[in-house]
């Protein structure tokens, strides 16, 4: 079975400030990855995905990640965060069948001005 | 963009009630729904898979007589959990699929169930 997991529970960071968030999987298989964010008071929704082809994916709103195969690891990075950032950050595996996505169990990230 | 739309948002009731929640696709068609259960400070656990016209798909562990799923049509499946116990006390989140094969997943606003 797959497992993901976010290394960090809860980040406070400053603007401006770079933002790094760990996400590693275990699934020896062909995996899709995703980073999924939810705002306050908003749905989870997509932020970018990788399927294949370039390891280094841009997002919306200024975020990357990088798809590292030979470390089962796939961080979200972004070099200058904004106040609005401030979110709920949840990264997501889908290897086994079309659908069943396994989640990371997220990561709060808090931007102060 | 799409929109999958879910309610209710929050909902208490007594031990040994049923509850229903609905999670609707306001402007797309899901043949395909998922879901999910969500523990304070833990990651989304996929419960179920909920097909149109026919049965739901559980993963191992989830009870399907507690969690009653029917996806009666293209736009809307509903979730029920059946004669709750506290320990149903959780928050459900449903999401359902749009575009080709692991596209994206659209996600409801979840519901938080609480259990007395």
């Amino acid at each position: 079975a797959q497992s993901v997991s976010q290394h960090n529970h809860h980040v406070i960071l400053s603007e401006a400030a770079s933002l790094e968030l760990g996400c590693n999987y275990s699934y020896g298989g062909t995996v899709n990855l995703f980073w999924y964010v939810q705002y306050p008071g908003q749905h989870l929704q997509l932020l970018l995905k990788y399927f294949s082809g370039d390891p280094l994916v841009k997002g919306i709103k200024g975020f990357e990640a990088e798809f590292i195969k030979s470390k089962f690891s796939f961080n979200l990075r972004k070099p200058s965060v904004q106040w609005s950032d401030t979110a709920e950050y949840f990264c997501a595996v889908n290897g086994d069948s079309w659908g069943k996505f396994q989640f990371g169990a997220g990561t709060q990230v808090v931007v102060t001005p | 963009g799409a929109v999958v739309s879910q309610h209710p948002s929050w909902v208490i009731c007594k031990s040994g009630t049923s509850v229903k929640i609905e999670c609707r696709s306001l402007d797309f068609q899901a043949t395909t729904m998922f879901w999910y259960r969500q523990f304070p400070k833990q990651s989304l656990m996929l419960m179920a898979t909920s097909n149109e016209g026919s049965k739901a798909t559980y993963e191992q562990g989830v009870e399907k007589d507690k969690f009653l799923i029917n996806h009666a049509s293209l736009t809307l499946s509903t979730l029920t959990v059946t004669s709750a116990h506290p320990e149903d006390s959780s928050f459900y989140i449903c999401s359902a699929p749009l575009g080709g094969f692991n596209e994206k997943l659209f996600f409801g606003s979840g519901t938080q169930l609480s259990v007395l």
